[in-house]
């Protein structure tokens, strides 16, 4: 079966420091993959993806992320967190011209001033 | 990317009653998409809504319970029947840009059923 795996429930981190919020999937076919930010009562919004080319893909808000084919892992990464990045956080993939999504069960990151 | 709106933003409903809730597009787009999603929770696909076609329904939503409407290629209504608390939740509809290939979604419709 085909899913995504965000191990952690939540994640805390200072202002100022680097975060990561972890992603691993398990699809059976070319992974395109995607990670979507929901502030506090608003939906969701797209901050990059990965389809083919360089594994680091570059998104908003400064946010990266490197796919890792070795190890089926999308994470995601910030050099340095704001206060305003406190949101939950969703990975999702598909696989190839298969439009529908699976996703994972979001990450809640908290940035401490 | 697209600009996608709902209507309602939210409504607090009586059991038993039904919403219908609007999703409209600043493009045209053929494939859309309805999500429910509990308040910090992960999403859950509804249905997918083409343009000139009858909604695919994922397993354990049914056309009765939900009904959709797409009637051209920049709007589509879900229909929330016979409502119960259960019922209670986020709905999202969403879009995908098939050049982008990526699905961009609207601000959601907060339900919450008495």
């Amino acid at each position: 079966a085909q899913s995504v795996a965000q191990p952690e429930d939540q994640v805390n981190v200072a202002e100022g420091n680097p975060l990561t919020v972890k992603c691993t999937y398990s699809v059976s076919g070319n992974p395109y993959l995607f990670w979507y930010v929901q502030y506090p009562n608003r939906g969701l919004q797209f901050l990059l993806k990965y389809i083919t080319g360089d594994n680091l893909v570059k998104g908003s808000y400064g946010f990266e992320a490197e796919f890792n084919k070795s190890q089926t892992s999308f994470h995601l990464k910030k050099p340095s967190a704001l206060v305003s990045d406190s949101a939950l956080y969703f990975c999702a993939v598909r696989v190839d011209s298969n439009y529908q999504l699976i996703w994972g069960a979001g990450t809640k990151l908290i940035i401490k001033p | 990317s697209a600009v996608i709106s709902q209507k309602p933003s939210r409504d607090i409903c009586q059991r038993g009653t039904s919403l219908t809730i609007q999703c409209q597009v600043d493009s045209q787009v053929t494939m859309m998409f309805w999500y429910r999603q509990q308040p910090g929770q992960s999403l859950t696909l509804i249905a997918t809504a083409n343009q000139g076609s009858e909604a695919t329904y994922e397993s354990g939503f049914v056309i009765d319970k939900f009904p959709i409407s797409r009637p051209n290629l920049t709007f589509s209504t879900l229909t929330v029947s016979n409502m119960s608390p259960e019922d209670s939740s986020i709905y999202l509809c969403s879009v995908e840009n098939r050049v982008e290939e990526t699905q961009y979604f609207g601000p959601g419709t907060r339900l919450l059923v008495l």
